[in-house]
């Protein structure tokens, strides 16, 4: 059953603490990434990896970090200097290449994992 | 300024109508464009996706895309109460591997 896994579903966050999310694909995608949704807004692009052993910084990525250390997988760390963690966060994935047929050229999103500040 | 618009809504439709769900870019070298559906509380899924200019039906589906206006849009006929949900619109430029997303469209179809 191919997918994109995310776990927790629900995760609680103590002040000055770190939390990681787990992203895992068995999709054979080469690209993976991390949103951030706050309520009634659109998605945050905070990391992205196009290939193992390598990420770039999105638009929001203070606060965060992550590592690619494995193709399927693309933890999240939301560290104790993110100081609003409170978000529902998405990891996605796609294929890459200039030759990938086009419906292979989208971006997929697991279920989700909402984080909240205890 | 926001590189993807939506507008917000609520946007209030009679099942069986036809909903029409607007977006606007600012980029210029935008090639990719999508169409996200988001129930309340779970992931987005893909429903439509463009590329070239024109019309792409499927279903009940229509995305229209006019890259000299910037603008593309969801037509969603025979609506459902179903169809109730936040529509994504995202945008890729040509050779980016990132997707810029507007704030989304808050769709409601009345019974």
């Amino acid at each position: 059953d191919g997918g994109i896994t995310q776990s927790p579903k629900y995760l609680f966050r103590k002040e000055g603490q770190n939390v990681t999310l787990s992203c895992e694909q068995n999709l054979n995608h080469d690209a993976m990434y991390w949103y951030r949704q706050d309520p009634g807004q659109g998605l945050r692009l905070i990391y992205y990896s196009q290939i193992v052993n390598d990420f770039q910084k999105g638009d929001i990525a203070e606060g965060y970090s992550v590592s690619r250390e494995k193709k399927e997988s693309f933890p999240l760390t939301v560290t104790s200097a993110q100081k609003n963690p409170t978000a529902f966060y998405l990891c996605a994935s796609k294929g890459t290449g200039a030759r990938i047929p086009i419906a292979k050229n989208i971006q997929y999103f697991g279920a989700g994992t909402r984080l909240s500040v205890l | 300024q926001k590189e993807v618009e939506q507008n917000s809504g609520p946007l209030s439709v009679p099942e069986g109508a036809i909903a029409s769900l607007n977006c606007t870019y600012s980029d210029r070298g935008s090639q990719s464009f999508f169409w996200y559906r988001q129930y309340s509380g779970k992931s987005p899924e893909l429903i439509m996706f463009i590329y070239s200019n024109g019309d792409k039906e499927d279903g009940r589906f229509t995305a229209q895309l006019n890259k000299a206006s910037q603008y593309v849009s969801l037509l969603i006929r025979d609506s459902q109460p179903s169809d109730s949900a936040t529509y994504l619109c995202a945008v890729r430029a040509g050779g980016n591997e990132k997707l810029t997303f507007g704030t989304g469209t808050r769709l409601t179809i009345i019974p």
